[in-house]
């Protein structure tokens, strides 16, 4: 089967740029996560996803950043404009739910901003 | 509050001895899971063991078990024949109640010396 797929693997942009990432994720999960990580902040959660509909997007920085969710098989994380300081890498993870709901995570985007 | 902390940032093993990895929580709900995921130099998170709160046994996954001490709040992660592979970051989370959000720690560097 195939894992979570993320889209592109690296990205570099100018500061003020649009960037967007995105996610397919494994067939049959109803739950879908964008996580970013640095060194200075770690794993951090920005916002997920139920069948479709955003639940928590209280993680997301600002409102650079929107995500999206249009089917159960793709979701987009769009920063506008990006900045130095989105540098990240960006991890779509996904999770069928039930009693131990463990999210399986994408190869993640490296996304640098100059 | 932080609620997952894991104190050793970096860590040196034999290779084919055992290794201990510690993860302490903090939550006041009941009803948590708990989590450990690798992440090896090539970036991907993997998902490697799951504790319940109410599991009466404590987890294990071939050469990982998960020793779970539910009245210190802690969740040690436990290798054992540590091999050149094993060498990554380790990361403890946790979910807590009924949601589905994981909240990672600051991650565990374990290095596997020939």
């Amino acid at each position: 089967d195939a894992g979570v797929i993320q889209s592109p693997r690296h990205e570099v942009t100018e500061m003020g740029q649009e960037v967007t990432l995105r996610c397919k994720p494994i067939s049959g999960h109803d739950y879908l996560f964008w996580y970013r990580q640095t060194m200075m902040r770690g794993l951090e959660l920005l916002i997920y996803f139920n069948n479709n509909v955003p639940i928590d997007d209280s993680g997301m920085p600002e409102d650079r950043f929107s995500a999206k969710m249009p089917n159960a098989s793709f979701s987009t994380l769009k920063i506008q404009p990006s900045e130095p300081r989105d540098s990240a890498v960006y991890f779509c993870a996904t999770s069928g739910g039930g009693y131990q709901g463990e999210q399986y995570f994408g190869p993640g985007t490296r996304l640098t901003v100059t | 509050a932080q609620k997952i902390t894991q104190t050793q940032p970096g860590m040196f093993v034999q290779e084919k001895e055992a290794v201990t990895l510690d993860c302490t929580y903090d939550t006041s709900d009941p009803s948590y899971g708990l989590f450990w995921y690798k992440q090896p130099s090539s970036g991907e998170m993997i998902f490697l063991i799951y504790q319940g709160s109410y599991d009466q046994q404590n987890a294990t996954e071939g050469r990982y078990s998960l020793n779970f001490q539910k009245a210190r709040k802690s969740a040690n992660l436990v290798i054992s024949a540590s091999q050149l592979g094993d060498s990554a970051m380790y990361f403890c989370a946790m979910r807590d109640g009924a949601g589905n959000m994981l909240t990672f720690g600051g991650g565990t560097r374990l290095m596997v010396k020939p």
